[in-house]
């Protein structure tokens, strides 16, 4: 099947460093990948819309400066918490949306963000 | 402003009977709705995709039925097994833009 793959899955660093999140989506082309967070028992909320070749859509009260999105080729989009702190500390989450249509979303395992 | 609602309290059954989550949503129709599995410390799982013209879907020991005048879906597990044990979540295209909204997700535990 369909497979996304994210690397990290767990970080842990200080307050004030940028992580750099990568997702892969590894048998099939996504010219749209999506970005999630998830906090202890709530639903994932969605982040941003990345568009493979043009700017990420940011959901209403997500800073894009903070999030950064690129997505520089059709397998691989990747997010940059910029100077995280302690309140950035969750659980991020992607998908890709497979190019051949009429397919459901496929998510990666997801990153454990611990900012100390 | 939309909702989407799944029973916010964990769900205990006995191995070997039938599970029934339930996903309600106001104030849209959806073109479809989805249902997910989440492991603890995983990414979700696509179980099942079902359409606004579609009143019931199948697979394996799994059965989704979507009522558009109610506005929900029930998702069925029959003959559970503790390895069914995990956090299911439904979601819908609240946007149309193919961007998906999600519930809280129930919590499912299948004793043994």
């Amino acid at each position: 099947g369909a497979v996304v793959s994210q690397h990290p899955s767990r970080v842990i660093c200080k307050s004030g460093t940028s992580v750099k999140i990568e997702c892969r989506s590894l048998d099939f082309q996504a010219t749209t990948m999506f970005w999630y967070r998830q906090f202890p028992k709530q639903s994932l909320m969605l982040m941003a819309t990345s568009n493979e070749g043009s700017k990420a859509t940011y959901e209403q009260g997500v800073e894009k400066d903070k999030f950064l999105i690129n997505h520089a080729s059709l397998t691989l989009s990747t997010l940059t918490v910029t100077s995280a702190h302690p309140e950035d500390s969750s659980f991020y989450i992607c998908s890709a949306r497979d190019n051949r249509g009429n397919q459901p979303q496929h998510f990666g395992d997801g990153t454990r963000l611990s900012i100390l | 402003s939309q909702k989407i609602e799944q029973n916010s309290e964990a769900l205990n059954i006995q191995e070997g009977k039938t599970a029934t989550l339930t996903c309600n949503y106001t104030n849209y129709s959806p073109a479809y709705l989805q249902w997910y599995r989440q492991d603890p410390g995983r990414g979700p799982v696509f179980l099942l995709l079902i359409r606004e013209n579609e009143k019931e879907k199948r697979k394996e020991r799994l059965k989704v039925t979507f009522d558009t005048t109610l506005k929900q879906s029930l998702f069925h597990i029959t003959a559970s097994q503790p390895a069914d044990s995990a956090t299911y979540l439904c979601a819908l295209d609240i946007s149309g833009y193919s961007t998906l909204t999600f519930g809280k997700g129930t919590m499912l535990l299948v004793s043994p």
